[in-house]
């Protein structure tokens, strides 16, 4: 599965947008990306997953680039509750089924 | 909304003792996974397990290690002789089949529990 690249942390003003930005220049056409979060020491919990178009659930929305290396996630009004430690994974079809975790973004929502 | 229940929230055992960790996976999913994460550490893949049978395991997951669905609703990670080292939070998830047919997993989201605290003394 491709390597995910995010930066290591990130702040956000409570009401507004947070945009979280995921490299993953070395995927292929049938990974999915997908993104996680972990709020302090719970479970990670599913936020969203893309192939290429772009996708929108109640929880946030993900922008992936027409040539597939990046993408963002978003959050579009951002409260305190969200923040967390996001994760960025591409997961193959056809391939492992294991999501492999990397540092992830630490989003830090400010009142 | 369901959800993927583990029990206990946090385990305390002697080093040499053995363990086991229970999880509630969502009614309808049918794929299953052991996660961990050594505190400060990253979150890391150890099993998973489908049709009565593991499917993949990582370097991790050696011989004290075991997992098994003893009835319709938990599934379980044993490890048989703890050490201090597999003191971790320990995260089951689970997944349903895709809808597009046998053998695809993996375009259908994991669902995580909250995890059980294992302490090795």
């Amino acid at each position: 599965d491709a390597k995910t690249t995010q930066p290591p942390s990130m702040d956000c003003a409570e009401g507004r947008a947070a945009n979280l930005p995921c490299n993953h220049s070395t995927i292929s056409g049938n990974e999915y990306v997908y993104w996680y979060r972990q709020i302090h020491s719970q479970g990670p919990q599913y936020i969203i997953h893309g192939l290429k178009n772009n996708e929108t659930n109640e929880m946030a929305s993900l922008i992936i680039t027409e040539d597939r290396k990046s993408s963002t996630l978003i959050l579009p009004h951002a409260t305190l509750r969200d923040t967390a430690v996001y994760y960025c994974i591409a997961l193959s079809q056809g391939g492992s089924e294991k999501l492999v975790f990397g540092k992830g973004t630490k989003l830090t929502v400010n009142p | 909304e369901p959800e993927v229940t583990q029990t206990p929230s946090h385990q305390v055992t002697q080093m040499g003792q053995e363990v086991i960790l229970r999880c509630v996976p969502i009614s309808n999913h049918l794929y299953f996974y052991w996660y961990r994460q050594i505190l400060g550490q990253k979150v890391e893949f150890l099993v998973s397990f489908y049709n009565n049978e593991i499917s993949e395991k990582s370097e991790i997951f050696d011989d004290q290690f075991s997992v098994e669905r003893p009835d319709g609703s938990n599934f379980t990670l044993k490890i048989r002789s703890t050490k201090l080292e597999d003191s971790a939070m320990y995260f089951c998830a689970s997944s349903k089949r895709s809808s597009l047919g046998p053998g695809w997993p993996y375009n259908q989201p994991q669902h995580f529990g909250d995890g059980t605290r294992l302490s090795i003394l």
